[in-house]
């Protein structure tokens, strides 16, 4: 019954830091997404994939970088990080890209750049 | 932009009927209309959604009004774990766009 699920649960950075916040997935869906939710807001969407080896744009996608090698994983990276970035993070999958199925949440990365 | 409009609280009594209102006056023919929770700081949690008719599943029904530009999401008999913040969504493909949500406060 695993889902989506994303590692690490928390992170604490220093600014100019890399790292990669894990995505992975057990139910065979195509399509990914990577979203960010500061505080008191709703999530915007920063990537997403819909198949392994493609990825495109969401709405915020500057300063992050994804890759889709395989139909499970969905890894995002932060290259350089800024106090910007500081958010929570959530991975979703979806077996559509259609708007007749939801995505699937998993349970975030809570990320802090000092 | 979320194309949606939510009031930003709501209260209800336990064991009642929760309500909650979305406007969505712009949606297009095949956009549905999704809602979401939140509960804490926990990933997002589907729970329904719809395209014209109304729906009911285990955790609520959803009634979409003849025009399409309003919904309700309606929990039939609120508890204490259903205090949440709840988000109403008209997604078209990837296009999902969250706004601040419905924080509703379910109460003794």
């Amino acid at each position: 019954n695993a889902g989506v699920t994303q590692t690490p649960k928390f992170r604490i950075l220093k600014i100019g830091q890399s790292m990669t916040l894990q995505c992975t997935q057990d139910m065979n869906h195509n399509y990914m997404y990577w979203y960010r939710q500061d505080p008191g807001m709703g999530l915007k969407l920063i990537y997403y994939s819909v198949g392994a080896g493609i990825t495109d744009k969401g709405e915020v996608p500057n300063g992050y970088n994804v890759s889709r090698s395989t139909t499970e994983d969905f890894p995002l990276r932060l290259e350089l990080a800024a106090p910007s970035q500081t958010s929570v993070y959530f991975c979703a999958s979806s077996s559509t890209l259609q708007g007749n199925q939801p995505q699937h949440f998993g349970d975030g990365t809570r990320l802090s750049i000092l | 932009d979320a194309k949606t409009t939510q009031p930003p609280s709501m209260d209800c009594a336990e064991g009642r009927a929760a309500n909650l209102p979305c406007n969505h006056s712009t949606i297009s023919g095949n956009e549905y209309v999704y809602w979401y929770r939140q509960i804490h700081s926990q990933g997002p949690q589907y729970i329904i959604h719809g395209l014209k008719n109304n729906e009911t599943n285990e955790m609520a029904s959803l009634i979409i009004t003849e025009d399409r530009k309003s919904s309700t999401l309606i929990l039939p008999h609120a508890t204490l774990r259903d205090t949440a913040v709840y988000y109403c969504i008209v997604r078209n493909n990837n296009d999902m766009r969250f706004g601040a949500g419905t924080r509703l406060t379910v109460k003794p």
